[in-house]
């Protein structure tokens, strides 16, 4: 059974960067792509970007310019930088797993972490 | 991008009710297509995959149909925890993954 739990700063001026952490709980690490799904308040879901274990990578392109997924396979961990954060950035920031494989890829986010608040304001 | 149109954006039900939310994708999809779960404060959660797919431990007076643009999402007979926002979700083109609206349901 999958876990997934996530930290990172919650509050950011204007022009900062944000910065979150995944880490994967049981299940095969290398058998997933994990990826970042952001939610402003009141709003719908908005995909950010996924990654691999080997560091393979997509991004959301309305966001490529500001985003960096990385990748720590000895720790089982995912990480999201956003760079040049304004008010727009505004989000409950969710890491979930992307697409897994099991004799073929299937893609849905099945495992989610709980969820990270990161505000924005000067 | 595909773009996802939900309808309605918000719906109000009785207990009992059969619930249809519908979803729309830009382009074909065949049947990429999943359906989630949101209660307020709580992360989504995975219902329907592949369009018409249940997910293990899901009650299944949930179900989801459709293929090309055009998918339905049922509640045959709505309880109370399933107050919630509904979302599809489409990954013919992964980049973007995109999403529809979201339908907020509530009891009437």
């Amino acid at each position: 059974q999958v876990r997934l739990q996530q930290w990172g700063a919650g509050l950011l001026k204007p022009s900062e960067t944000l910065s979150l952490t995944c880490t994967v709980f049981g299940g095969s690490f290398s058998g997933y792509y994990w990826g970042w799904i952001r939610q402003p308040p009141g709003k719908g879901l908005e995909w950010i970007g996924e990654i691999n274990h080997s560091g393979a990578t997509n991004y959301n392109p309305s966001l490529k310019s500001r985003v960096t997924i990385s990748v720590d396979m000895s720790k089982n961990q995912v990480s999201l930088k956003l760079s040049s954060v304004t008010a727009a950035d505004t989000a409950m920031y969710y890491c979930a797993s992307s697409r897994g494989y099991s004799s073929s890829w299937y893609y849905r986010f099945n495992n989610w972490g709980q969820g990270s608040l990161v505000t924005v304001s000067s | 991008d595909i773009q996802m149109t939900q309808s309605p954006p918000s719906l109000s039900a009785s207990i009992g009710d059969r619930v249809t939310i519908t979803c729309q994708a830009s382009q074909d999809i065949t049947n990429h297509l999943n359906w989630y779960q949101q209660k307020p404060g709580k992360a989504p959660k995975l219902l329907i995959y592949d369009a018409s797919n249940l997910e293990t431990g899901v009650p299944s007076r949930f179900s989801g149909s459709g293929s090309g643009t055009h998918f339905t999402f049922i509640i045959s007979s709505l309880q109370p925890e399933d107050i919630a926002t509904y979302y599809c979700q489409q990954y013919d083109n992964i980049v973007p993954y995109t999403f529809g609206q979201g339908t907020k349901l509530d009891i009437k």
